[in-house]
């Protein structure tokens, strides 16, 4: 399973826009990327995610790297409501092997100063 | 509401007593999964379902059964619950073809064997 790599903690100052890289250098060229995150107490939440080019949906905007070996998870405005684990995923097609099994490392968590 | 509901979200239960955690989706979703979370493991999958009637194991299986009768439903069993089960279970649910659908979690069922 291709692995990610994240920073283990970042802050952000509340409504400050915070950018959380990723980097994937093994993904193959069939793989989504997807990003979770998980407050404390509750289950991990689906963000965002794409494939090749860059998406924004209400919650974050996803910058993906021409060569697809990094990508970036932007917070517009910081809220404190933003605190959580933050992973990056890489989730491959059903073509047999993978299980549909998110791999979840260890993410980062983002720490956000009122 | 789209959701994945758990039951129970507590529960404290003694060595060897059978027990079932419950996981429903409202989305006709095909595919199902189960995770434990532990600190310093992180999420790791348990088993997890394609569509009905079809179940295969995750990578921590030992202990646990499952069964996938109905669509919407996708119950964890712990026959024999021994204190090394003692931990936060979460139940996914997703469309199952591509990489191109995001998983929804459930809240969480915090077990504690005793």
């Amino acid at each position: 399973d291709a692995k990610t790599t994240q920073p283990n903690s970042m802050e952000s100052n509340e409504e400050e826009p915070v950018h959380l890289p990723c980097n994937h250098s093994t993904i193959s060229g069939t793989d989504y990327i997807h990003w979770y995150r998980q407050l404390p107490s509750q289950g991990p939440e689906y963000v965002i995610h794409g494939l090749t080019s860059n998406v924004n949906n209400r919650m974050a905007s996803l910058a993906i790297a021409e060569d697809r070996k990094s990508s970036t998870l932007i917070l517009h405005r910081a809220t404190l409501r933003d605190a959580a684990v933050y992973y990056c995923i890489l989730r491959p097609p059903w073509d047999g092997g993978s299980q549909g099994n998110l791999i979840f490392g260890k993410g980062t968590k983002l720490s956000v100063k009122p | 509401e789209a959701q994945v509901t758990q039951n129970p979200r507590y529960l404290i239960t003694v060595t060897g007593k059978k027990l079932t955690v419950t996981c429903s989706q409202n989305m006709n979703h095909e595919y199902m999964s189960w995770y434990r979370q532990d600190p310093g493991l992180g999420l790791r999958q348990i088993y997890y379902s394609m569509n009905v009637e079809v179940t295969d194991k995750g990578d921590v299986p030992e202990g646990y059964k499952v069964s996938r009768k109905e669509k919407r439903n996708f119950p964890l069993i712990l026959e024999s619950p021994s204190p090394n089960q003692t931990s936060l279970y979460f139940c996914a649910s997703s469309f199952s073809q591509g990489g191109n659908y995001g998983y929804t979690f459930g809240s969480g069922t915090r077990l504690t064997v005793v």
